[in-house]
């Protein structure tokens, strides 16, 4: 039962224009949301969250977006780089019990020069 | 460096032994997860700590697999008797026990290959 997917396992971007992740999820307990970065041979490197009781949640290049009716998110970076490149995966925790995390299965983004 | 981190980074073993991971988090997160990833999917929740108490065992946990963080600092994750099907990185990660601080940082990883 996989209830975080990233449906996309890869991505290819020109760098400076916009990438666009996505991640589905269908546990509605589900109340943070975070994006992880991930190169190889490295553990991942958090980016992004965001909270269930907004919406939008912006950090310099990267916004999360949240639609709760459609239990989806995604992750927009402007302008994209190359130094972007890597696996990108998506999380879900609930607060209670113990706020694991949930991973999606991952997105490969390319952003060529 | 104040971050995560985990030793060693690599593990080869032969099928049939044990081995032992070890997990630094970073200082005064309470919380403690350990995590297991293999080639083209996420990681996957194993165990996590508060203090010095494991609260929570995924069923991916076999008995074979033991955790502990005896004085609710370090962890070790422990595999007896590998087998194949345990070769995978190795994720720990830490955070605060603060309500509504929620996002986790993770060290390096361990990659286990049981040969």
């Amino acid at each position: 039962d996989q209830q975080v997917k990233q449906n996309s396992p890869s991505l290819s971007v020109q760098e400076g224009r916009i990438s666009i992740l996505n991640c589905d999820y269908t546990n509605s307990m589900f109340d943070y949301f975070l994006w992880y970065k991930k190169y190889p041979a490295e553990g991942p490197t958090f980016l992004i969250s965001i909270s269930s009781i907004k919406d939008k949640n912006e950090d310099g290049r990267f916004t999360v977006f949240l639609n709760k009716s459609a239990k989806h998110l995604s992750l927009h970076i402007v302008p994209s780089q190359p130094g972007d490149s890597a696996v990108y995966f998506c999380a879900a925790s609930a607060l209670s019990p113990g706020g694991k995390l949930i991973f999606g299965q991952g997105t490969e983004l390319s952003v060529k020069p | 460096d104040t971050g995560v981190s985990q030793n060693p980074r690599h593990k080869i073993t032969k099928r049939g032994q044990n081995v032992t991971f070890r997990c630094d988090p970073i200082s005064e997160h309470n919380r403690l997860y350990w995590y297991r990833q293999t080639l083209g999917q996420g990681p996957e929740f194993l165990t996590y700590f508060q203090n010095e108490a494991q609260l929570e065992k995924s069923r991916l946990l076999s008995d074979r697999f033991s955790a502990e963080r005896p004085k609710g600092s370090f962890s070790t994750l422990e595999i007896q008797r590998t087998e194949q099907g345990d070769s995978a990185m190795y994720l720990c990660a830490s955070r605060p026990g603060t309500s509504g601080v929620e996002t986790q940082y993770f060290g390096p990883g361990t990659r286990l290959l049981v040969l």
